[in-house]
């Protein structure tokens, strides 16, 4: 069975440009996590689907982060414009319901120049 | 709100020593609780969970017991080997918080030969 998968690993950016990660959550999986890990620390809660549904975004920096998931599959995150302090692993998991544990990608490294 | 403490390291240990990873937490209700494991080079990966008071969680030797009358989930293992070199992330999910998943920090766990 194939895990969740993003694209791309890597991602080098000048501060002010924009930029999206794309995430193929596990085939099934009704729930689908963003989160946000910096250097050192635990990863953080970015954005919480339940099928198509956005039912926690309350850690969402609104203002310069926006995030999809159409027809409740594959997810995008995206981020405009950049800032130096975005510079962070971008973690996408999903699982089969909230209850559940979180299957991890490998996760987007973002370093904002 | 709630919140996982971990013991702070990083932690290093010679092969087959005895290690312990202490996790507190903090959540209203009777939460799920996990151990992450992540590798150099490699995503989070779930290595055991409980799902309720008293519950033991077990995988690949490593153990946590979920205790609730000190609000701990501690991981141990008897005896580790260098492959088990990693860090280590202890994650609660809160059902009466709509599943909100919360992270500790991480444990650097270094086994040496």
């Amino acid at each position: 069975e194939a895990g969740v998968v993003q694209s791309p690993r890597y991602k080098i950016i000048e501060k002010k440009q924009p930029v999206a990660f794309w995430c193929n959550p596990i085939s099934g999986h009704n729930t689908l996590y963003w989160y946000r890990q910096n250097l050192g620390q635990g990863p953080e809660l970015l954005i919480r689907y339940e099928n198509e549904e956005a039912v926690d975004d309350s850690q969402l920096p609104k203002d310069r982060f926006s995030a999809e998931r159409l027809k409740g599959v594959d997810s995008t995150l995206k981020i405009q414009p950049a800032e130096l302090g975005d510079s962070a692993v971008y973690l996408c998991a999903s699982s089969s319901t909230s209850a559940k544990e979180a299957f991890f990608g490998q996760g987007t490294r973002l370093t904002v120049v | 709100g709630n919140s996982v403490t971990q013991m702070e390291g990083p932690v290093t240990l010679s092969e087959e020593a005895f290690l312990t990873i202490n996790c507190t937490y903090t959540a209203t209700g009777y939460p799920s609780l996990f151990w992450y494991v992540q590798y150099p080079g490699e995503g989070l990966q779930l290595l055991l969970k409980a799902t309720k008071a008293d519950d033991k969680g077990s995988n690949k030797g490593f153990e946590a017991t979920y205790r609730k009358e000190t609000t701990s989930f501690h991981l141990e293992k008897g005896s580790v080997q260098v492959s088990d070199s990693a860090v280590y992330f202890c994650a609660l999910i809160s059902y009466t918080n709509a599943g909100k998943s919360t992270f500790g920090d991480g444990t650097t766990l270094t086994v040496k030969p």
